[in-house]
Protein backbone atom coordinates (compact mmCIF):
# COMPACT_ATOMS: atom_id res chain seq x y z
CA UNK A 1 0.00 0.00 0.00
CA UNK A 2 1.33 3.59 -0.67
CA UNK A 3 3.16 5.03 1.97
CA UNK A 4 2.91 8.81 3.26
CA UNK A 5 2.89 11.56 0.56
CA UNK A 6 4.12 14.91 1.51
CA UNK A 7 4.06 17.75 -0.99
CA UNK A 8 6.32 19.65 -1.86
CA UNK A 9 9.47 18.23 -1.03
CA UNK A 10 11.29 21.25 -1.20
CA UNK A 11 10.45 25.12 -1.27
CA UNK A 12 12.03 28.42 -0.89
CA UNK A 13 10.60 31.13 0.79
CA UNK A 14 11.47 34.43 2.10
CA UNK A 15 10.79 36.16 5.21
CA UNK A 16 7.15 37.56 6.32
CA UNK A 17 5.15 35.15 3.74
CA UNK A 18 2.96 32.01 4.68
CA UNK A 19 3.55 28.19 3.22
CA UNK A 20 1.31 25.05 3.79
CA UNK A 21 2.17 21.79 3.30
CA UNK A 22 0.23 18.63 2.63
CA UNK A 23 0.33 15.29 3.97
CA UNK A 24 -1.93 11.89 2.87
CA UNK A 25 -1.62 9.19 5.46
CA UNK A 26 -1.73 5.74 4.71
CA UNK A 27 -4.96 4.87 3.78
CA UNK A 28 -6.92 3.95 6.94
CA UNK A 29 -5.15 5.74 9.19
CA UNK A 30 -6.73 8.18 11.12
CA UNK A 31 -3.51 10.07 12.90
CA UNK A 32 -1.73 12.33 11.47
CA UNK A 33 1.20 14.22 13.63
CA UNK A 34 3.62 16.68 12.13
CA UNK A 35 7.27 17.29 13.25
CA UNK A 36 9.76 19.94 12.84
CA UNK A 37 13.35 18.47 12.38
CA UNK A 38 16.42 20.94 12.45
CA UNK A 39 20.60 20.19 12.98
CA UNK A 40 20.34 22.27 16.30
CA UNK A 41 16.72 21.09 17.82
CA UNK A 42 16.41 17.70 16.69
CA UNK A 43 12.72 15.94 16.20
CA UNK A 44 10.28 18.65 17.47
CA UNK A 45 6.45 17.67 18.18
CA UNK A 46 4.14 20.54 16.72
CA UNK A 47 0.71 19.07 16.55
CA UNK A 48 -1.54 16.12 15.72
CA UNK A 49 -4.44 15.42 14.28
CA UNK A 50 -6.99 12.31 14.66
CA UNK A 51 -10.77 12.41 12.64
CA UNK A 52 -10.06 15.73 12.12
CA UNK A 53 -9.65 17.35 15.64
CA UNK A 54 -6.18 18.47 17.00
CA UNK A 55 -5.55 16.93 20.11
CA UNK A 56 -2.18 17.41 21.19
CA UNK A 57 0.22 20.25 20.69
CA UNK A 58 3.62 21.05 21.26
CA UNK A 59 5.36 24.06 21.81
CA UNK A 60 5.60 26.47 19.36
CA UNK A 61 4.18 30.06 18.57
CA UNK A 62 0.95 30.61 17.34
CA UNK A 63 2.20 31.21 13.79
CA UNK A 64 2.60 27.30 13.66
CA UNK A 65 -1.10 25.77 12.89
CA UNK A 66 -2.85 22.89 11.00
CA UNK A 67 -6.16 20.95 9.93
CA UNK A 68 -7.11 17.80 9.03
CA UNK A 69 -10.02 16.91 6.36
CA UNK A 70 -12.60 14.21 6.74
CA UNK A 71 -10.31 11.96 4.39
CA UNK A 72 -7.72 12.24 6.84
CA UNK A 73 -5.36 14.23 4.54
CA UNK A 74 -3.95 16.84 7.05
CA UNK A 75 -2.20 20.28 5.76
CA UNK A 76 0.08 22.67 8.06
CA UNK A 77 0.44 26.48 7.72
CA UNK A 78 3.34 28.40 8.52
CA UNK A 79 2.38 32.06 8.59
CA UNK A 80 5.12 35.40 8.71
CA UNK A 81 7.88 32.89 8.16
CA UNK A 82 10.88 33.59 9.77
CA UNK A 83 14.36 32.58 9.44
CA UNK A 84 14.45 30.31 12.26
CA UNK A 85 11.84 28.21 10.83
CA UNK A 86 14.20 26.85 7.95
CA UNK A 87 13.83 22.60 8.40
CA UNK A 88 12.49 19.96 7.56
CA UNK A 89 8.78 19.36 8.48
CA UNK A 90 7.86 15.53 8.95
CA UNK A 91 4.27 13.72 8.83
CA UNK A 92 4.13 11.08 10.66
CA UNK A 93 0.50 8.75 10.50
CA UNK A 94 -0.79 6.22 12.79
CA UNK A 95 -3.56 3.81 13.53
CA UNK A 96 -4.84 4.87 16.43
CA UNK A 97 -3.58 8.27 18.47
CA UNK A 98 -0.22 8.97 19.62
CA UNK A 99 -1.24 8.19 22.98
CA UNK A 100 -2.23 4.45 22.31
CA UNK A 101 -0.36 2.17 23.31
CA UNK A 102 2.16 -0.07 20.93
CA UNK A 103 1.61 2.86 18.60
CA UNK A 104 3.82 3.05 15.30
CA UNK A 105 4.35 5.86 13.37
CA UNK A 106 5.18 5.84 9.50
CA UNK A 107 6.60 8.84 8.10
CA UNK A 108 6.93 10.62 5.11
CA UNK A 109 10.35 11.86 3.71
CA UNK A 110 9.25 15.77 4.81
CA UNK A 111 9.21 18.87 3.14
CA UNK A 112 12.30 21.09 3.46
CA UNK A 113 11.63 24.40 3.71
CA UNK A 114 14.29 26.86 3.42
CA UNK A 115 13.57 30.68 4.84
CA UNK A 116 15.69 33.39 3.03
CA UNK B 1 17.08 19.52 28.98
CA UNK B 2 15.63 16.66 26.35
CA UNK B 3 14.09 14.03 27.95
CA UNK B 4 16.00 11.43 25.90
CA UNK B 5 20.03 12.20 25.53
CA UNK B 6 21.72 9.87 22.77
CA UNK B 7 25.53 9.15 22.79
CA UNK B 8 27.42 9.44 21.20
CA UNK B 9 25.95 12.60 18.47
CA UNK B 10 28.37 11.55 15.74
CA UNK B 11 30.21 8.26 14.91
CA UNK B 12 32.12 7.84 11.85
CA UNK B 13 33.82 3.81 11.55
CA UNK B 14 35.39 2.19 9.01
CA UNK B 15 33.51 -0.97 7.73
CA UNK B 16 33.29 -3.84 9.58
CA UNK B 17 34.13 -2.48 12.89
CA UNK B 18 31.31 -2.83 15.63
CA UNK B 19 30.03 0.06 17.43
CA UNK B 20 27.12 0.89 20.25
CA UNK B 21 25.10 3.88 20.74
CA UNK B 22 23.08 5.06 23.65
CA UNK B 23 20.21 6.36 24.52
CA UNK B 24 19.50 7.55 28.48
CA UNK B 25 17.06 9.42 30.33
CA UNK B 26 16.11 10.45 33.83
CA UNK B 27 12.14 8.91 33.40
CA UNK B 28 10.51 5.61 33.53
CA UNK B 29 9.51 4.65 30.30
CA UNK B 30 6.53 1.48 29.55
CA UNK B 31 8.48 1.24 25.88
CA UNK B 32 10.91 2.59 23.48
CA UNK B 33 11.29 2.50 20.31
CA UNK B 34 14.04 3.07 17.72
CA UNK B 35 13.84 4.50 14.43
CA UNK B 36 16.57 5.40 11.89
CA UNK B 37 16.51 8.13 9.40
CA UNK B 38 18.40 7.87 6.22
CA UNK B 39 19.22 11.10 4.03
CA UNK B 40 16.43 12.48 2.11
CA UNK B 41 13.95 10.28 4.06
CA UNK B 42 11.66 10.20 6.67
CA UNK B 43 12.64 7.78 9.91
CA UNK B 44 12.13 4.38 9.76
CA UNK B 45 10.68 2.02 12.74
CA UNK B 46 13.44 -0.53 13.75
CA UNK B 47 12.05 -1.92 17.05
CA UNK B 48 10.38 -1.28 19.73
CA UNK B 49 11.04 -2.59 23.27
CA UNK B 50 8.46 -2.78 26.21
CA UNK B 51 9.79 -5.08 29.29
CA UNK B 52 13.12 -3.90 31.23
CA UNK B 53 16.04 -6.04 30.36
CA UNK B 54 14.37 -6.83 26.89
CA UNK B 55 16.97 -7.97 24.25
CA UNK B 56 16.00 -7.77 20.59
CA UNK B 57 18.23 -8.49 17.67
CA UNK B 58 17.10 -7.51 14.08
CA UNK B 59 20.00 -8.98 11.79
CA UNK B 60 23.08 -7.33 12.61
CA UNK B 61 21.41 -5.04 15.24
CA UNK B 62 20.98 -5.54 18.74
CA UNK B 63 18.29 -3.40 20.85
CA UNK B 64 18.91 -3.45 24.70
CA UNK B 65 16.28 -1.62 27.15
CA UNK B 66 17.65 -1.10 30.54
CA UNK B 67 16.58 -3.02 33.16
CA UNK B 68 15.01 0.16 35.24
CA UNK B 69 13.38 0.96 31.68
CA UNK B 70 15.15 3.95 31.48
CA UNK B 71 17.62 3.91 28.82
CA UNK B 72 18.41 1.92 26.09
CA UNK B 73 21.42 0.49 24.01
CA UNK B 74 21.93 -0.45 20.05
CA UNK B 75 24.60 -2.49 19.15
CA UNK B 76 25.87 -2.94 15.28
CA UNK B 77 28.08 -6.01 14.78
CA UNK B 78 30.56 -5.55 11.58
CA UNK B 79 28.88 -2.18 10.45
CA UNK B 80 28.28 -1.70 6.64
CA UNK B 81 27.90 1.08 4.36
CA UNK B 82 24.04 0.61 4.43
CA UNK B 83 23.66 1.16 8.42
CA UNK B 84 24.40 4.98 7.41
CA UNK B 85 21.72 7.08 8.98
CA UNK B 86 20.12 9.20 11.54
CA UNK B 87 19.40 6.78 14.75
CA UNK B 88 16.78 8.07 16.85
CA UNK B 89 15.29 6.60 19.86
CA UNK B 90 11.81 7.83 21.25
CA UNK B 91 9.08 7.12 23.62
CA UNK B 92 5.99 7.92 24.43
CA UNK B 93 3.31 9.79 26.73
CA UNK B 94 0.97 11.86 25.13
CA UNK B 95 2.76 12.65 21.85
CA UNK B 96 5.94 10.83 20.98
CA UNK B 97 9.28 12.53 22.05
CA UNK B 98 12.48 11.73 20.34
CA UNK B 99 15.78 11.81 21.23
CA UNK B 100 19.27 13.87 20.05
CA UNK B 101 20.36 11.56 17.78
CA UNK B 102 23.13 9.67 16.63
CA UNK B 103 24.15 10.42 12.86
CA UNK B 104 26.21 7.18 12.17
CA UNK B 105 28.70 7.04 8.84
CA UNK B 106 29.92 3.91 8.07
CA UNK B 107 32.96 4.19 5.15
CA UNK B 108 33.72 1.94 3.02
Amino acid sequence: KAGVTQTPRYLIKTRGQQVTLSCSPISGHRSVSWYQQTPGQGLQFLFEYFSETQRNKGNFPGRFSGRQFSNSRSEMNVSTLELGDSALYLCASSLAGQASGANVLTFGAGSRLTVL
Amino acid sequence: TQLLEQSPQFLSIQEGENLTVYCNSSSVFSSLQWYRQEPGEGPVLLVTVVTGGEVKKLKRLTFQFGDARKDSSLHITAAQPGDTGLYLCAVRSNQFYFGTGTSLTVIP
